[in-house]
């Protein structure tokens, strides 16, 4: 059952376009959320984050949008460059009291075409 | 440049026969992950270290195990292990809450 889900596994853009990559959660509880991006042969690195008080945080070229009522986030590169193809994981985390765990999806493969 | 190491990158091991992953930080971090990630798949948690506190996960398998002698290393046991545990598998630290993760770049397990 998963909590976290990325249901679209791959998308493509043009270099200089906006990449838009979505996320779905279904647990009311998570309130903590991030984006990691992974090249091949390498672990995750993390990208940005966004605490559920907020509905949007930025970072140069990368802005997250979290919408709680629809249990729903996305993270928006724009403009998208060549250097920002990988595999984009979402994640969420609960406060339980112990330590953070944090919650993946499958991952979403961006292509940016030159 | 303070970091997270995992060793090897790339391990064959034989049906059933006992195999060590490890990962070592320079960052200090309180906490320290394993998770599974099998092709197309979400990274799995399979354990963590609070300190010296071990958290299993529910539906980890008892053929995994752990041990974190220091604060700077952790090592994941496959006691036997089958074909089905071939994976990546991904060692994080965290200094705490809302701080997210440092990851290794993985250990890439093939059992022939």
């Amino acid at each position: 059952d998963q909590q976290v889900k990325q249901n679209s596994p791959s998308l493509s853009v043009q270099e200089g376009r906006i990449s838009i990559l979505n996320c779905d959660y279904t647990n009311s509880m998570f309130d903590y959320f991030l984006w990691y991006k992974k090249y091949p042969a390498e672990g995750p690195t993390f990208l940005i984050s966004i605490s559920s008080i907020k509905d949007k945080n930025e970072d140069g070229r990368f802005t997250v949008f979290l919408n709680k009522s629809a249990k729903h986030l996305s993270l928006h590169i724009v403009p998208s460059q060549p250097g920002d193809s990988a595999v984009y994981f979402c994640a969420a985390s609960e406060d339980t009291g112990g330590s953070e765990k944090l919650v993946f999806g499958k991952g979403m493969k961006l292509t940016v075409n030159p | 440049d303070a970091m997270v190491i995992q060793n090897p990158r790339y391990q064959v091991t034989q049906f059933g026969k006992p195999v060590t992953l490890s990962c070592s930080q320079t960052l200090n971090h309180n906490v320290m992950y394993w998770y599974q990630q099998k092709s197309s798949q979400a990274p799995k948690l399979l354990f963590h270290y609070y300190d010296k506190d071990f958290n299993n996960e529910a539906d980890t398998p008892d053929n995994f195990q752990s041990r974190r002698p220091n604060t700077s290393f952790c090592f994941l046991d496959i006691r036997s292990p089958g074909l089905g545990d071939a994976a990546m598998y991904l060692c994080a630290t965290s200094r705490g809450y809302n701080y997210g993760y440092t990851f290794g770049s993985g250990t890439r397990l093939t059992v022939v």
